[in-house]
């Protein structure tokens, strides 16, 4: 199973709003709405932020939201803070019946 | 307090073998799936494999198939990974993961993290 693919990187300004899209294929990402995204702090634990596409486990801000068209899900930040400089992952189920990690997309807050 | 703590990382020679272990603590252990997921260095993340609550069944990414074995002792709240045959490519951090159901074949999710225990194969 390939990986799905993400930017490398992305950035913002504080305040302002940011999307990292995550494209796989029918096989995955456009087959299943098990997308889920997970924010990760260099040397911390990866946290999840979005399951299930849309949803937002308790306890993550809702400036952070999740969205599915086709073969690309997306992962939107809002209201950018310098707390949310961190990587991002999306995951999807698979048709292997097993998960697939996208490459990972850097954000940095400017 | 739920967490998820891993040991047993530690530097070791290629072609030889380390076993992982993972103590669960603050969740009812046997009613989840469990995972492992690494990160080499300057890398993503990767699935490596999953058991299901019971233990029965057990999954493994093709890359450590045949290599790396998952198991679990609910008894003991404890999740393992037995690593043989490593090679450099093995290099990375790996974390235990709660997946978000009993069984890891259906889909779901990673919904807890623990912090991760570093494995480096190097002569």
């Amino acid at each position: 199973q390939s990986a799905l693919t993400q930017p490398a990187s992305v950035s913002g300004s504080p305040g302002q709003s940011i999307t990292i899209s995550c494209t796989g294929t029918s096989s995955d990402v456009g087959g299943y709405n098990y997308v889920s995204w997970y924010q990760h702090h260099p040397g911390k634990a990866p946290k999840l932020m979005i399951h299930e596409v849309t949803n937002r486990p308790s306890g993550v801000s809702n400036r952070f939201s999740g969205s599915k068209s086709g073969n690309t899900a997306s992962l939107t930040i809002s209201g950018l803070q310098a707390e949310d400089e961190a990587d991002y992952y999306c995951c999807s189920y698979t048709s292997s019946n097993t998960p697939v990690f996208g490459g990972g997309t850097k954000l940095t807050v400017l | 307090e739920v967490q998820l703590l891993e040991s047993g990382g530690g530097l070791v020679q290629p072609g030889g073998s380390l076993r992982l272990s993972c103590a669960a603590s603050g969740i009812t252990f046997s009613g989840f799936a469990m995972t492992w997921v690494r990160q080499a260095p300057g890398k993503g993340l990767e699935w490596v494999s999953s058991i299901s609550g019971s233990g029965a069944a057990t999954f493994h990414a093709d890359s450590v198939k045949g290599r790396f074995t998952i198991s679990r002792d609910n008894s003991k709240n404890t999740l393992y990974l037995q690593l043989s045959s490593l090679n450099a490519a093995d290099t990375a951090v790996y974390y235990c993961v709660k997946w978000s159901g009993l069984y890891s074949e259906r889909p779901g999710h990673f919904q807890l993290w623990g912090q991760g225990t570093l494995v480096t194969v190097s002569a």
